[in-house]
């Protein structure tokens, strides 16, 4: 177990609605990252925050958006979904911005999109 | 051309083989190299991490960086079917704030057959 909680673990949802899917860091991680996994493009890095604010984008679609609260937890939402944003949905947190050799990942959303 | 190259597999071994597992990658600006294993439908986990070329073990695992041919590979020796996952090589470089960022394999799928 990482410590990294990642909430729901499964969703199902249809084309054109919003989702969120929430992060709850380590404790005392200060940093949280979103990646994007699915078969063919491998995990893909959305988006950083470190204690609070944007910190890196990745390749984050603009129907995407994220934030990281005041007490550190972490929000992605996905809306307009199509059926290619089906993928896993990963969460990692890391104790300083970009410590190469922190990262902790999270168990997991699994996103489908019929 | 994708800044870091990896195998997909599937790659099977019998068990008690010793796996090799690599990456090749363009960007020469790099720093830090990591594998990290993930069980399917689990997050990745951190496995090794190394800064400089040569080689760093750790119990059966190995990890080798060639940065002259910008080429690392991960070795496991004594294979076990606990090692079969998909395995992940990850690298970073300092972006324009000085920040490491971090690029993702495509991950190989490992097989050790009992």
């Amino acid at each position: 177990d990482s410590g990294v909680t990642q909430t729901p673990k499964h969703l199902i949802t249809a084309t054109g609605q919003r989702v969120t899917l929430r992060c709850s860091p380590r404790s005392g991680d200060l940093s949280v990252y979103w990646y994007q996994q699915s078969l063919d493009q491998g995990l893909q890095f959305l988006i950083q925050y470190y204690n609070g604010e944007e910190r890196a984008k990745g390749n984050i679609l603009e129907r995407f958006s994220a934030q990281q609260f005041p007490d550190l937890h972490s929000e992605l939402n996905l809306s307009s979904l199509e059926l290619g944003d089906s993928a896993l949905y990963f969460c990692a947190s890391s104790v300083v911005a970009g410590a190469a050799d922190t990262q902790y990942f999270g168990p997991g959303t699994r996103l489908t999109v019929l | 051309q994708k800044e870091v190259e990896q195998d997909p597999g599937p790659l099977s071994v019998p068990e008690g083989a010793i796996v090799s597992l690599n990456c090749t990658y363009s960007n020469s600006a790099f720093q830090y190299f990591m594998w990290y294993r993930q069980y399917s439908r689990k997050g990745p986990e951190l496995l090794m991490y190394t800064y400089s070329s040569g080689n760093k073990e750790d119990g059966r695992f190995t990890a080798q960086v060639d940065k002259s041919s910008k080429y690392i590979s991960l070795f496991i020796r004594d294979s076990q079917p606990s090692d079969s996952a998909t395995y992940l090589c990850a690298m970073s470089a300092p972006d324009s704030g000085g920040y490491q960022k971090v690029t993702f394999g495509t991950g190989t799928k490992l097989q050790v057959i009992p």
